[in-house]
């Protein structure tokens, strides 16, 4: 149990380009979602936290207007790097997780900006 | 200010030799702290939760531990397989963030 599905994978494509990536639970409901931004050999950062229905909450020096966020339902979230720069080329990491559980992952989508 | 400290960053070890990784926090009313392993290209998988001091949690040759202050991964035995790098995250207060380790890269040699 507890599966999260995060599409696309891997993802190349010009400068100024919007880019979409979705993150689904499978088999829970995810009350609240997560996304984070990891760079080589480093932790994971985490970028925002969305609820259900609600706007999400950036973290300090992430561009909301640049990552969008959008949480629907409570089994889909989506981030959209809106004209993205070779500069936010990363491995982004979505999770979710219900109520008073463990936070599952998805497992990574790696973006690179040419 | 809430933090979480893994040690060593990284650990290489021979098939059978068993050590631990360390996971030391310093925040304000915990709530839980967590075990992932990680491989490379992929995300974190759940390993183990943690509540209270005392508590432990086994899984095959992973055993996790907790005090008021830290807690430890203990692997016994390891195999190649086993090579990853280990998260650990704290989640405290009243919100639902975690508050993640900079990992343990463990490199089990054959």
């Amino acid at each position: 149990g507890a599966v999260v599905s995060q599409h696309p994978s891997r993802v190349i494509c010009k400068s100024g380009t919007s880019v979409k990536i979705e993150c689904r639970s499978l088999d829970f409901q995810a009350t609240t979602m997560f996304w984070y931004r990891q760079f080589p050999k480093k932790s994971l950062m985490l970028m925002a936290t969305s609820n259900e229905g609600s706007k999400a909450t950036y973290e300090q020096g992430v561009e909301k207007d640049k990552f969008l966020i959008n949480h629907a339902s409570l089994t889909l979230s989506t981030l959209t790097v809106t004209s993205a720069h070779p500069e936010d080329s990363s491995f982004y990491i979505c999770s979710a997780a219900d109520r008073g559980q463990p936070q599952h992952f998805g497992d990574g989508t790696r973006l690179s900006i040419l | 200010e809430d933090q979480v400290t893994q040690s060593p960053e990284a650990l290489r070890l021979q098939e059978g030799e068993s050590s631990s990784l360390n996971c030391s926090y310093t925040v304000s009313g915990l709530r839980g702290l967590f075990w992932y392993r990680q491989d490379p290209g992929k995300g974190p998988e759940f390993l183990f939760t943690l509540y209270s001091a005392g508590e432990e949690k086994e899984k095959e040759r992973l055993k996790a531990t907790l005090t008021k202050k830290e807690s430890f991964l203990h692997i016994t035995a390891p195999k190649p397989e086993d090579s990853a790098t280990y998260l650990c995250a704290v989640q405290a207060g009243t919100g639902n963030q975690f508050y993640f380790g900079t990992g343990t890269s463990l490199t089990v040699i054959p």
